[in-house]
Order: C-alpha cells, then structure tokens, then sequence
C-alpha cells in the first residue's frame, strides 16, 4: 500500500512570495490533515477534511493560507504572501475512520523556508 | 481553548531504565488518547492509543489514562537508545502537544 505522498520536499521562497503543497493520501482514507510544525514545536493542525469538506479550520491563518481538497482525495496547501514565520515543515496526513480512529499516516513533509 | 500540555523535556534517562512521559488536558470532554513518537527530521508515527480509564500495555510501553485528574502518561519500560525521539500526545481531535524530547543514553 502506498503511502501519503508529499510534493515538493523542499521550498525556498522571498518572503511576500506564494507557494503551493500538494498530498496525495493513502487510497481510501477519507480523513486528511495539514499540519504546520515550527522546528522544536509539536505539529500545529492548520485543517481538517472529511472526504472534499471542512472539518476544523480554527487555526488557519485565512488571510494568507488556503486549503482545498476537489474530489475528496488529493489536496492543496497554498501560502499567499509568505512570511518569515512561515518556515516550517508542513505535514499532510490522513486517516481512515472507523477501525482504528486517530492513526494518522504522515507523509514526509514538505520544508519551507521562508528569506 | 481545549490545550494538552506536555514537559518539552529533554528528559534523559540511562539505557535500561523506565521512561515516564506526561500530558494534561484541559478539555474534560477528551475520550481517548493517542501517543505518537517523532525521530529527529521524520514524521509522527503512532505507538498507541488508550480510550478508557487505567492502564494500556503493549510490549515495553503503556499508556495510562486518568480522566478524572486529566493527565494520560505513557511508561516505557527497559528504555533502548532507539527509543530516543519526541514523544507528542492528542486527544481524539488530533491537536498535538509540544511534544517531549527523550534521550536514552547507552
């Protein structure tokens, strides 16, 4: 069974720039999750879907990050304009409920870092 | 604001000794409990999860569940170097603690 897939592994970007991340789950997993995780911090959850809808979005910072996920399966993180803060390793994961709710599979991150 | 908050550590204890990992949680609501561990430069995996009150054992590790006093802690029994990593609790909503560093010394 493949895994979540991440793309790009590594971003370099001039601040006031955008960028885009993209997460492919695992086949049949409904739920998926963007997290933001700061170096030395735990992973802070930016968005929750539920198949292609919003579950919990309370920590997104929508005035400059956007998440969609069209057809339920693959999703996007977008970051218009970037800002220093925002170096980080973003985290897509997703999960399938029911047999065992609350295992995430992570995919490998993406790394921004932010000039 | 539901928060978890955990010991961001280091805590270091020798090889062989048992490790003892906290988390608090403010909302009283909160079910069940998932501990996952992070090696430096990857992502979270999960070692287990606890729904009820007591003790959860499954091999060297056991989480253990006190809703009333809101805390969940995971023991890790015959600590191994391998066991050096960042350990992060969540409640069933998946918002992560800081996480505490372990470090197992040989």
């Amino acid at each position: 069974e493949a895994g979540v897939a991440q793309s790009p592994r590594y971003k370099i970007i001039e601040k006031r720039q955008s960028v885009a991340f993209w997460c492919n789950p695992i086949s049949g997993h409904a739920t998926l999750y963007w997290y933001q995780q700061i170096l030395g911090q735990g992973p802070k959850l930016l968005i929750q879907f539920q198949n292609n809808g919003v579950v919990d979005d309370s920590q997104l910072p929508k005035d400059r990050f956007s998440a969609e996920r069209l057809k339920g399966v693959d999703s996007t993180l977008k970051i218009q304009p970037a800002k220093l803060e925002d170096s980080a390793v973003y985290l897509c994961a997703s999960s399938r409920e029911g047999l065992a709710p609350g295992e995430l599979f992570f995919g490998e991150g993406s790394r921004l870092t932010v000039l | 604001q539901k928060e978890v908050e955990q010991n961001s550590g280091p805590l270091s204890v020798p090889e062989g000794a048992i490790a003892s990992l906290n988390c608090t949680y403010s909302d009283r609501g909160s079910q069940s409990f998932f501990w996952y561990r992070q090696y430096s430069g990857k992502s979270p995996e999960l070692i287990m999860f606890i729904y009820s009150n007591g003790d959860k054992e499954d091999g060297r590790f056991t989480a253990q569940l006190n809703k009333a006093s809101q805390y969940v802690s995971l023991l890790i029994r015959d600590s191994q170097p391998s066991d050096s990593a960042t350990y992060l609790c969540a409640p069933r909503d998946m918002r992560f603690g800081a996480g505490t560093r372990l470090t197992v010394k040989p």
